[in-house]
Order: C-alpha cells, then structure tokens, then sequence
C-alpha cells in the first residue's frame, strides 16, 4: 500500500462546477498535511497547507479527517485556469529529528468550457 | 525574481554519456534538495544536503550522485544515464528541515531526455 494515495482522475469538469478530491496516507504519526499544484511540465506550488480545524482561501477549501486518515480539497466555481494536478503531500518527523515528506502522485483536473 | 533557479530547463543526453544539472538559489537556505519525478508520478526525494551533510534515501541508484561546493550551488550528476532516467528533476530548497511546517520552495525543474 502507497503511503499517500490519491485518485489519478481526470476529474473533468464544466466550468463553474464543484469538485472535490481525497487523498489517504497510511502514517498515523503524520503530522502536517499540504496540497500543491503542479502544471503539466513545470514544478509543484503550494497551493494552501491543511489544518484540523480546514481552512479556505477563496474558492478552496482544504479539509483533514484524521480519524479516518485522509485529507481533501473542495473547489467551487471551477475555473478554466484551474486545470491542473493536485498533489497531496504529507509531513511527518522521522527518528533523526528531520522532516520528512511524502508526496502523492496527484489527481488530474481538467475545467472545460 | 525567481529564487531557486535551474538550469537548463531541458537537457538532451545519450544513453552512458554523464550529465550535470544545476541549481542555484538566492534564498540562503540551509537545506537544498533533489527529486525525480516520471510522468504522473510522485517527486520522488534523491537525496538532500543539509549545509555540507549529505543524506541519501536508501533506494537512491549510485549512478546518481551530488555536490554543494556551497550554500548557494547544488549539482546533480548522472554518471551513466539509461532510458530509465529520463525525467523531470526538481530542485527545492528549505530554510531549515526540523519544524514540521516548513516551506518548500521548488526550482523549475530540468527536463532530461536519454537518446
């Protein structure tokens, strides 16, 4: 099993829709929790970090269950420019006192006219 | 102004001919990394420096190896690149690696083709 699993997609969607993603991670001692976009052929860019209480920036809103182990994005009103993968990535601090992340391997959006 | 920069953005090798990337960053942070990403998959963590500590991940091939002459410069060599390394390498660089909500922050990646 993958420490971080995410669905590949695509999702595609019209624009002006809601889509949602979930990604799960398997260590139950992770303790910080981001999503990054990336476009295609360029690097990842945060996009926003995921805190237990969620948080939204704008049209996103960021969710963490960690009960059940898995932490979602919500995008409203979906923009043609909101085309891209989303990386799920998930920190934890590992026995040498250092940070470790571990990255999922995105879900693809693609927003059509 | 970009701060992680590498160069070049794409690179063209034949298979068994060593090849270097290179990254710079303007940010003076102490930790610098390397990443492998294939087509739709995860980066996947190389190795990172922190300072002049160099840390390689258990399943990191010894074809690749890596230099930080100093804080600023990182360099990525391939000493007999395959088919199989062709991928997008990504620099990234953070300001320390202890606290759990540290940033990353990316280069642009190099691009590498294997003829």
């Amino acid at each position: 099993r993958k420490e971080v699993e995410q669905d590949p997609g695509p999702f595609n969607v019209p624009e002006g829709a809601t889509v949602a993603f979930n990604c799960t991670y398997s260590n139950s001692a992770s303790q910080s929790f981001f999503w990054y976009r990336q476009d295609c052929r360029k690097e990842p860019k945060l996009l926003m970090s995921v805190y237990s209480s969620g948080n939204e920036d704008g049209r996103f809103t960021a969710q963490l269950n960690r009960a059940s182990q898995y932490i979602s994005l919500l995008i409203r009103d979906s923009k043609l420019s909101d085309s891209a993968t989303y990386l799920c990535v998930v920190a934890s601090i590992v026995d040498t006192g250092r940070r470790a992340l571990t990255f999922g391997s995105g879900t693809r959006l693609q927003v059509q006219p | 102004d970009a701060m992680v920069i590498q160069n070049p953005r794409y690179q063209v090798t034949q298979f068994g001919k060593p090849v270097t990337l290179s990254c710079s960053q303007t940010l003076n942070h102490n930790v610098m990394y390397w990443y492998q990403q294939k087509s739709s998959q995860a980066p996947k963590l190389l190795f990172h420096y922190y300072d002049k500590d160099f840390n390689n991940e258990a399943d990191t091939p010894d074809n690749f190896q890596s230099r930080r002459p100093n804080t600023s410069f990182c360099f990525l060599d391939i000493r007999s690149p395959g088919l199989g390394d062709a991928a997008m390498y990504l620099c990234a660089t953070s300001r320390d690696q202890g606290r759990i909500n540290e940033k990353l922050f990316f280069g642009s990646g190099t691009q590498l083709s294997v003829l």
